[in-house]
């Protein structure tokens, strides 16, 4: 079955870039999207379609893509953004079952 | 405003049955792809299943085949998960949520509602 591969853990200090990376062999054709979930919270698109920022998500949050891996980039992270962020995409196979990474838990300290 | 609220929930037996429900409110229900995802006690996400507009096409992750069933009712403006032979392994909150489709090259899910917790247990 398809997996998308997140790190556990990524930590950073306040005001310092973090990024957070997502790989899947059918990222080349498939778009990744991400997930923020902070503790106890339904989660929250925060990037679609690869590097597009719905409304109201801040300008820190940016994404790319390239070849098999996906990154989620937090410029000028705040305490405010610790949280799980989640990539979630679809396999080579059709669009309509996804699959979401395994999670990252950014800290902010 | 989008809203999204499921019920339904609670504890069963393994081997029951559960029917999810989530209502929406604040836009046009029949208009979009809804979906299902599900996050185990302090796991992941796992997408779950996805429905059609008009429901003739339906989605599912392996694991759940022949034993989940989704569904709608346009005219009720609501969304349905039938859980038939639950084991323990389904135990998980269960987010509805508003999907869309870019093109052939993914969908995401926006908002989500906020969850509803089924537990399987003796």
């Amino acid at each position: 079955s398809y997996e998308l591969t997140q790190p556990p853990s990524v930590s950073v200090s306040p005001g310092q870039t973090a990024r957070i990376t997502c790989s899947g062999d059918a990222l080349p054709k498939k778009y990744a999207y991400w997930y923020q979930q902070k503790s106890g919270q339904a989660p929250v698109l925060v990037i679609y379609e690869d590097s597009k920022r719905p409304s109201g998500i801040p300008e820190r949050f940016s994404g790319s893509s390239s070849g098999t891996m996906a990154t989620l980039t937090i410029s000028g992270a705040q305490v405010e953004d610790e949280a799980d962020y989640y990539c979630y995409s679809t396999d080579s196979s059709g669009n309509h079952r996804g699959v979401f990474g395994g999670g990252t838990k950014l800290t902010v300290l | 405003e989008v809203q999204l609220v499921e019920s339904g929930g609670g504890l069963v037996q393994p081997g029951g049955s559960l029917r999810l429900s989530c209502a929406a409110s604040g836009f046009t229900f029949s208009s979009y792809w809804m979906s299902w995802v599900r996050q185990a006690p302090g796991k992941g996400l796992e997408w779950v299943a996805n429905i059609k507009q008009d429901g003739s096409e339906k989605y599912y992750v392996d694991s759940v085949k022949g034993r989940f069933t989704i569904s709608r009712d346009n005219a009720k403006n609501s969304l349905y998960l039938q859980m038939n032979s639950l084991r323990a392994e389904d135990t998980a909150v269960y987010y509805c949520a508003r999907a869309f489709l870019s093109g052939i090259a993914g969908h995401w899910f926006d908002p989500w509602g906020q969850g509803t917790l089924v537990t399987v247990s003796s």
